[in-house]
Formats: C-alpha cells, structure tokens, sequence
C-alpha cells in the first residue's frame, strides 16, 4: 500500500462547478500536509499547507481528518486555469523532514 | 531572486554516458533536495541536504552522487546512464524551520 494515495482521476469538470479531491495517508506519524499544484510539463508549486482547523483561500478550501487520516481540497467556482494535477504531500520526521508525494489527482475544467 | 535554478532543461543520454545536473538557489537555504518523478508516478526522493558539507541517501539513490560544497549549489551526477534514469528530475530547497519547498523547473533526461 503506498504511503499516500489519490485517486488519479481525471475529474473534468464544468466552469462554475465545485470539485473535491480526498488523499489519504498511511503513518500516522505524519505531522504536516499540503496541497501542491503541478501544471503539464512544470514543476510542483505549493497550493496550500492543510491544518486540523481547516483553511481556506479563495475559493480553495482544505481540510485535515487526523482520526481517519485524510486530507481534502474542495475548490469552489472552477476555472479553465484551475486545470492541473494537484498533488498531496505529507511530512514526518525522520531524523530531518521526509516529504512523501502522492501520484497527483488531474484535474480538466471544460468550457 | 530567480530561486531555484535547475540546467539543463533537456538531456538526451547515451547508455553509459556520464553527466551533472546541476541545481543553485540564491535563497540561502539550509535544505536541499533532489527528486525523480517519472510518468503516473509521485515524486520519489534520490538525495538531499541539510547543509554545506552534509548529504545523505533518499529513497532511490542508486546509480546517482551529489555533493554540496556551497550552500547555493547541489549538483546531480549520473555516472553511468541506464534507460531506468529516463525521467524528469526536480531540485528543491527549503529554509532551516520552513516546511514549503521550492522547486526548480526541472531537468527532462532520456537515456536511449
């Protein structure tokens, strides 16, 4: 089982339409979270880091479920520039930080 | 600041043949990092640093060296290209007490 799964997708989506992705993570050592964005061909670029409170930006909101070890990205009001493979990363300490990436969920908002 | 440089964009490799992937950033950050991300896959961790001087293994460093002689430069060498190396390598760095990475833009190499 890998360490941090997504489900691959694609997700195509209309313009205007709310979209959710869930990741989930096997340690339950992992201490921090984020949601990065890879655009094709480009290198990852951090979206935002997920709290146990929950955060929002805009119209991206991501969650933390530590009891069922998941972590969530709801993105509101979708765009055609919003189209990229969003990948979910946790961190644990293993004598220094140790990033784990999962394989990215893909995203296609159509026109 | 240009952060996170990486060169060059695009290598094609002959079996066998030797090359340095070089990785510099002028944000003078304590971490960094090397990965390998191949097709459908995540990123998986080769090498990274702590600092000047220190370097330790990932999690797929067979068949690759760093070195770390400047806080600013980590260098990538492949000594002897295998077709398995065919991939998109990513530096990243990140600041001491910092959890973001920054990456690079990548370096496409394809070994034939």
């Amino acid at each position: 089982r890998k360490e941090v799964e997504q489900d691959p997708g694609p997700f195509n989506v209309p313009e205007g339409a709310t979209v959710a992705f869930n990741c989930t993570y096997s340690n339950s050592a992992s201490q921090s979270f984020f949601w990065y964005r890879q655009d094709c061909r480009k290198e990852p670029k951090l979206l935002m880091s997920v709290y146990s409170s929950g955060n929002e930006d805009g119209r991206f909101t991501a969650q933390l479920n530590r009891a069922s070890q998941y972590i969530s990205l709801l993105i509101r009001d979708s765009k055609l520039s919003d189209s990229a493979t969003y990948l979910c990363v946790v961190n644990r300490r293993v004598g220094t930080y140790k990033y784990i990436f999962g394989t990215g969920t893909r995203l296609k908002v159509l026109a | 600041n240009a952060g996170v440089t990486q060169t060059p964009k695009f290598r094609i490799l002959k079996i066998g043949q030797s090359m340095t992937l070089q990785c510099a950033q002028d944000m003078n950050h304590n971490y960094m990092y090397w990965y390998r991300q191949d097709p459908g896959m995540g990123l998986k961790l080769i090498y990274y640093s702590v600092g000047a001087g220190i370097t330790d293994k990932g999690e797929v460093p067979n068949g690759y060296n760093v070195s770390r002689s400047t806080t600013e430069d980590f260098p990538l060498r492949l000594e002897l290209a295998a077709p398995s190396q065919t991939s998109v390598y990513f530096c990243a760095s990140r600041e001491q007490g910092g959890e973001t990475q920054y990456f690079g833009p990548g370096t496409r190499l394809l070994v034939l």
